[in-house]
């Protein structure tokens, strides 16, 4: 069965510096990788996902993440924390050739001025 | 605004009333989802609706009963719920749920937050 794995419930990072938020996967075959971002008293927004391609995918608000085969990893990225990334994050992958996702249990990002 | 509204945004109910949650989406998409997200623990999918024909229920009590009139609507039934049903009801859409370049890019409401006292 496709499952992601996100090992922190917490992040903490000072405003400036760079974060990672961590995601491993468990996927038959080539996977799809997203990631996901809800703001307080808000619903999910997409931020980017990996199809195929480059290893390195750029997305939304300054976000990347890095696909890792070797590692199963997903890494999701960003140089500059700003105070306002923080917000619950979800690594996500579709069952094969579904539309639907599965999430993982969300870490926690606080980012401190 | 993703597109996706539902409604209400908070309902407090007895466990002897029967609610409905309404979502509705304005992107032309042709799937819709119900989430549950609880305290604590991961996003469950509850239903999934594709071209208005329910494909998926994740072995969810009846006493959630789905409906789905057309694409762009999708209610989700109360009735006896328990007090462990609170949670955050969310609703997506898409394009669709038979894969492709679109897989897993949900548009997803702002929830309803349900109490069960």
């Amino acid at each position: 069965a496709q499952s992601v794995a996100q090992p922190e419930d917490q992040v903490n990072v000072a405003e400036g510096n760079p974060l990672t938020v961590k995601c491993t996967y468990s996927v038959s075959g080539n996977p799809y990788l997203f990631w996901y971002v809800q703001y307080p008293n808000r619903g999910l927004q997409f931020l980017l996902k990996y199809i195929t391609g480059d290893n390195l995918v750029k997305g939304s608000y300054g976000f990347e993440a890095e696909f890792n085969k070797s590692q199963t990893s997903f890494h999701l990225k960003k140089p500059s924390a700003l105070v306002s990334d923080s917000a619950l994050y979800f690594c996500a992958v579709p069952p094969r050739n579904t539309g639907k996702l599965i999430f993982g249990q969300g870490t926690t990002l606080q980012v401190k001025p | 605004e993703t597109g996706v509204t539902q409604t209400p945004r908070h309902l407090v109910m007895g466990m002897t009333n029967k609610k409905s949650l309404k979502c509705e989406q304005h992107l032309g998409h042709n799937a819709m989802y119900w989430y549950k997200q609880s305290a604590k623990k991961p996003l469950e999918l509850m239903f999934v609706y594709n071209f208005k024909e329910q494909t998926e229920n994740n072995s969810v009590p009846s006493r959630f009963s789905p409906e789905c009139p057309n694409s762009s609507h999708l209610f989700l039934h109360l009735h006896t719920l328990q007090p462990e049903d609170s949670a955050l009801y969310l609703c997506a859409s898409s394009l669709g749920t038979s894969g492709g370049a679109n897989t897993g890019e949900l548009f997803f409401g702002e929830g309803s937050r349900l109490t069960v006292l």
